[in-house]
């Protein structure tokens, strides 16, 4: 079984530039997560996505932040303007579904630096 | 006060010797309870997931869980060097969707000497 993939890996850009980060979930995972890795910390929910609908996103800093999941499988997350405090990791993770049982399987992420 | 404590460490033992590690929480909400180790430059990776108190044994791993004290740790026998790593207690709770995203402690690095 294929896992999370995520590109790319590596992103350096300026602060006030925008950048967008992708996500192809596991075959068949209907909840799709976007977390935000700083160094030093544990990940954090930005946004979870069931299907093709948010299902939360009170952690996003919707200001400059925005993701979409249109056909309910791939994502995308995009900042727009970078702020030096976003320099961070950016992991999906994706699950079956909602059910608590169902564990969150993550990718490598994308490692943002902002200059 | 955070949600979850975890002792970032480094904590540096032995090869062979038994590891503990613990997170406490004070959401009483939380409900299941993870594990996840993670290498440097990659993601989380799924080690142990819970529900109950109790212990959960997966061949040299123990998850144990204490709802009432809002303490959980993971026991690693045998420790071998291919364990350094950092790991990442989680925990999550249900709303009227369905679960919710997991809230995570900051991980502890762990370093197994040979």
């Amino acid at each position: 079984e294929a896992g999370v993939a995520q590109s790319p890996r590596y992103k350096i850009i300026e602060k006030r530039q925008s950048v967008a980060f992708w996500c192809n979930p596991i075959s068949g995972h209907a909840t799709l997560y976007w977390y935000q890795q700083i160094l030093g910390q544990g990940p954090k929910l930005l946004i979870q996505f069931q299907n093709n609908g948010v299902v939360d996103d009170s952690q996003l800093p919707k200001d400059r932040f925005s993701a979409e999941r249109l056909k309910g499988v791939d994502s995308t997350l995009k900042i727009q303007p970078a702020k030096l405090e976003d320099s961070a990791v950016y992991l999906c993770a994706s699950s079956l579904d909602m059910r608590g049982n169902q564990p969150q399987h993550f990718g490598d992420g994308t490692r943002l630096s902002i200059l | 006060q955070k949600e979850v404590e975890q002792d970032p460490g480094p904590l540096s033992v032995p090869e062979g010797a038994i590891v503990s590690l613990n997170c406490t929480y004070s959401n009483s909400a939380f409900q299941y309870f993870m594990w996840y180790r993670q290498y440097s430059r990659k993601g989380p990776e799924l080690l142990m997931y819970t529900y109950s108190s109790g212990n959960k044994e997966d061949g040299r791993f123990t998850a144990q869980v204490d709802k009432s004290s809002k303490y959980i740790s993971l026991f690693i026998r045998d420790s071998q060097p291919s364990d350094s790593a950092t790991y990442l207690c989680a925990m999550g709770s249900y709303s009227g969707g369905g679960a919710d995203g997991l809230t995570f402690g900051k991980g502890t690095h762990l370093i197994i000497q040979p």
